[in-house]
């Protein structure tokens, strides 16, 4: 079976700028979270999504934001971006909410 | 605040000593267990996990972790390292209610040859 997939891998941005990152569970898995992984802070989760639901939200604000679609494929924008959401952000799926979660390669977005 | 943590930020040990890297967390009522690791630019790995049952689990590569309950703790364990042990350990607990992943800040561990 195929791994979790994150795209881009890489990404340079300005403030002020948008991104989207894009996700793709293991198939079969219908839940995904994504979490940002800066060295001061360690991995802090963002948000987790099952069946297209939104079942929780991390302490971030309004500006990042996320999806899942009906394939379980899930999306996360961060909009007005600032130097400090420079971070890995990591994706990690599993077949139901509270099992094991396996992590892609991630997105290493940096923000100038 | 409700937290998981691990004692040691930086581990640097020698080939074939023994390892315990300490995990407490600060959540009553049933918790999921995780260890995680990642090596040098590798993604995270499942190291191993306890959901129920045995407290002692094993995990891939010789790892090893004990939950206790009355201590809050999931401590991980292996009797001999390896070089190529060398990498960032994560302890993470899933509480029910909460139903998110709370992560460690994580323990760099260093292998000296």
């Amino acid at each position: 079976k195929a791994g979790v997939t994150q795209t881009p891998r890489y990404l340079i941005k300005t403030r002020g700028q948008q991104v989207t990152l894009s996700c793709s569970p293991i198939s079969g898995h219908r839940s995904v979270s994504w979490y940002q992984q800066t060295p001061g802070q360690g991995l802090q989760f963002l948000f987790e999504y099952f069946s297209e639901t939104q079942r929780n939200k991390g302490n971030f604000p309004g500006r990042f934001s996320g999806r899942q679609f009906s394939n379980s494929r899930s999306e996360m924008n961060v909009s007005t971006l600032e130097l400090g959401d420079s971070a890995l952000y990591l994706c990690a799926s599993s077949l139901f909410v509270g099992d094991t979660q396996y992590f892609g390669p991630g997105t290493r977005l940096t923000v100038l | 605040a409700q937290s998981v943590s691990q004692h040691n930020h930086h581990v640097i040990l020698s080939e074939a000593a023994s390892l315990e890297l300490g995990c407490n967390y600060s959540y009553g009522g049933t918790v999921n267990l995780f260890w995680y690791v990642q090596y040098p630019g590798q993604h995270l790995q499942l190291l191993l996990k306890y959901f129920s049952g045995d407290p002692l689990v094993k995990g891939i590569k010789g790892f090893e972790a004990e939950f206790i309950k009355s201590k809050f703790s999931f401590n991980l364990r292996k009797p001999s390292v390896q070089w190529s042990d060398t990498a960032e350990y994560f302890c993470a607990v899933w509480r029910g209610s909460q139903g998110n992943l709370i992560f460690g800040k994580g323990t760099k561990l260093s292998v000296k040859p």
